[in-house]
């Protein structure tokens, strides 16, 4: 099981939106709508941000968001702020109860 | 709400096991409610999911480290733990434990990590 793609970078302003996407395959982001993302802030665990697919657990804002289209996934955040500043990666059920991660990008508010 | 809490030593010498345990609060081991996983983080890198255990018996490893590492439940002491032999510096990573609602298919909670270096 190979990891999803994610683009190692984004950055954007506040205010602005960015997407990261995250591809993967048939057999995983393509075949179950069991995405799901997570932050990391540095030196701290992951906290998640967004699940199956574009389902925002209590206390995240709604300026996250996620989607999917064939075998790649996208988070958007729009009106960026500076606490957006962190990792994210995504994560996707593959069957069989194994999980595949995303590489990670890092997104830097400018 | 769920609390994790990794242990085991920082320090393993090449070849030999990693042993990890975590201890988990508000809520139980053994509950139907939940299941519980670890996923590593190498340093500068990302994510990787190592295994998971459902209903305290059964277990699923990743494929790629399937063949070194085993996940096990002591239920009397509400922990779970990680063990990976033959280890190389490319094990060297921070280890979470998370646990899960049962029927979620995302990571709900997980611990504060532990870092574990590989070293002689």
């Amino acid at each position: 099981q190979s990891a999803l793609t994610q683009p190692r970078s984004v950055s954007g302003s506040p205010g602005q939106t960015v997407t990261i996407s995250c591809t993967g395959t048939r057999s995983d982001v393509g075949n179950y709508n069991y995405v799901s993302w997570y932050q990391q802030h540095p030196g701290k665990a992951p906290k998640f941000m967004i699940y199956d697919v574009s389902k925002r657990p209590s206390g995240v804002p709604d300026r996250f968001s996620g989607s999917k289209s064939g075998n790649t996934a996208s988070l958007t955040i729009s009106g960026l702020q500076a606490e957006d500043e962190a990792d994210y990666y995504c994560c996707s059920y593959a069957g069989n109860y194994i999980w595949v991660f995303g590489g990670g990008t890092k997104l830097t508010v400018l | 709400q769920l609390q994790l809490q990794e242990s085991g030593p920082g320090l393993v010498k090449p070849s030999e096991t990693l042993s990890l345990t975590c201890t988990v609060s508000g809520g139980s081991i053994s509950s139907n409610n939940y299941y519980w996983g670890w996923i590593r983080q190498p340093p500068g890198k990302g994510l990787e999911w190592i295994g998971s255990v459902y209903y305290s018996k059964n277990i699923y490893y990743s494929p790629s480290l399937k063949s070194r590492v085993t996940i096990s439940v002591d239920t009397p002491k509400n922990q779970f733990s990680l063990k990976l032999n033959s280890v190389t510096a490319a094990d060297a990573a921070v280890y979470y434990c998370a646990g899960s609602g049962l029927g979620n298919y995302w990571v709900d909670s997980w611990g504060q990590g532990t870092l574990v270096t590989v070293s002689s």
